[in-house]
C-alpha cells in the first residue's frame, strides 16, 4: 500500500496568516503525465470535500486562498490567508493505485 | 452537482451483513464513465478506502476487507450498494459513497448486540 504521511498533525493560525501542510507518499503518484494526488478538508460534522485535485487544480467554488503544489512524491497545500471557515482536518489522498489511501489528516484550529 | 445520499441500518447486529445502498441523483449509474466508491470513518479516527465499482461492473477492494465486501449497481434505480458480512465492533463507522471525488453525506453504522 502506498503510504501518505502528513505534517504537522496540528496546527494553530491567527486569523489573516498563511498555513501549509506537508503530504509525502511513499510511491511517485505520477503515471502517465498524470498525478494522482488530491486534498480534502472536512469541516466539523461534515463530510469530505474536495480542494485540489491532480495536485493542484481548485475545484469548482474553492476559494482562491486556497493552492496546492509538488511532484513526485512531495507535496504541499497552503492557504494564504486563514479565515475561520477554514477551521477542520485536511486530508491527502492518493488514487494511483488501490487500495486508494489518505494521510492521517492534519487538524486546523483558529488562534 | 450531482447528489448522494446513503440510507440503510444504523445499527448491525455482530457477525451479520452490513447493507448500505446510495442513491445517486442524476441517474448516472447507468454510466460507464465513473468510479462508484465506499470509503469509511471510524468514530474520531481518519478515513478508509472500502472499494469502488467502475467500467459497468469492475470492482477493486481493500485487500483488508477484500474478503468481506460486495459493490454492486442497481442502474434501475439510480443506485449502487455495498454488503459487508461478518461484521464485528471494528465496523462500527460512518459510511461513505462517493461518484469519483465527490461524496455523499455518509451514515452512521455501529455495530453492537
Amino acid at each position: 500500500d502506498i503510504v501518505m504521511t502528513q505534517t504537522p498533525l496540528s496546527l494553530a493560525v491567527a486569523p489573516g496568516q498563511p498555513a501549509a501542510i506537508s503530504c509525502k507518499s511513499s510511491q511517485s503518484l505520477l503515471h502517465s503525465g498524470k498525478t494522482y494526488l488530491y486534498w480534502y478538508l472536512q469541516k466539523p460534522g461534515q463530510p469530505p470535500q474536495l480542494l485540489i485535485y491532480e495536485v493542484s487544480n481548485r475545484f469548482s467554488g474553492v476559494s482562491d486562498r486556497f493552492s496546492g503544489s509538488g511532484s513526485g512524491t512531495d507535496f504541499t497545500l497552503k492557504i494564504s490567508r486563514v479565515e475561520a471557515e477554514d477551521v477542520g482536518v485536511y486530508y491527502c489522498m492518493q488514487s494511483i493505485q488501490v487500495p486508494i489511501t489518505f494521510g492521517q489528516g492534519t487538524r486546523l484550529e483558529i488562534k | 452537482q450531482v447528489q448522494l445520499q446513503e440510507s440503510g441500518p444504523g445499527l448491525v447486529k455482530p457477525s451479520e451483513t452490513l447493507s448500505l445502498t446510495c442513491t445517486v441523483s442524476d441517474g448516472s449509474v447507468t454510466s460507464g464513465s465513473y468510479y462508484w466508491s465506499w470509503i469509511r470513518q471510524p468514530p474520531g479516527k481518519g478515513l478508509e478506502w472500502i472499494g469502488y465499482m467502475y467500467h459497468s461492473g469492475n470492482t477493486d477492494y481493500n485487500p483488508s476487507l477484500k474478503s468481506r465486501v460486495t459493490i454492486s449497481a442497481d442502474a434501475s434505480n439510480n443506485q449502487f450498494s455495498l454488503k459487508m458480512s461478518y461484521v464485528t465492533a471494528a465496523d462500527t463507522a460512518v459510511y461513505y459513497c462517493a461518484r469519483d471525488l465527490l461524496w455523499g453525506q455518509g451514515i452512521l453504522v455501529t455495530v453492537s448486540s
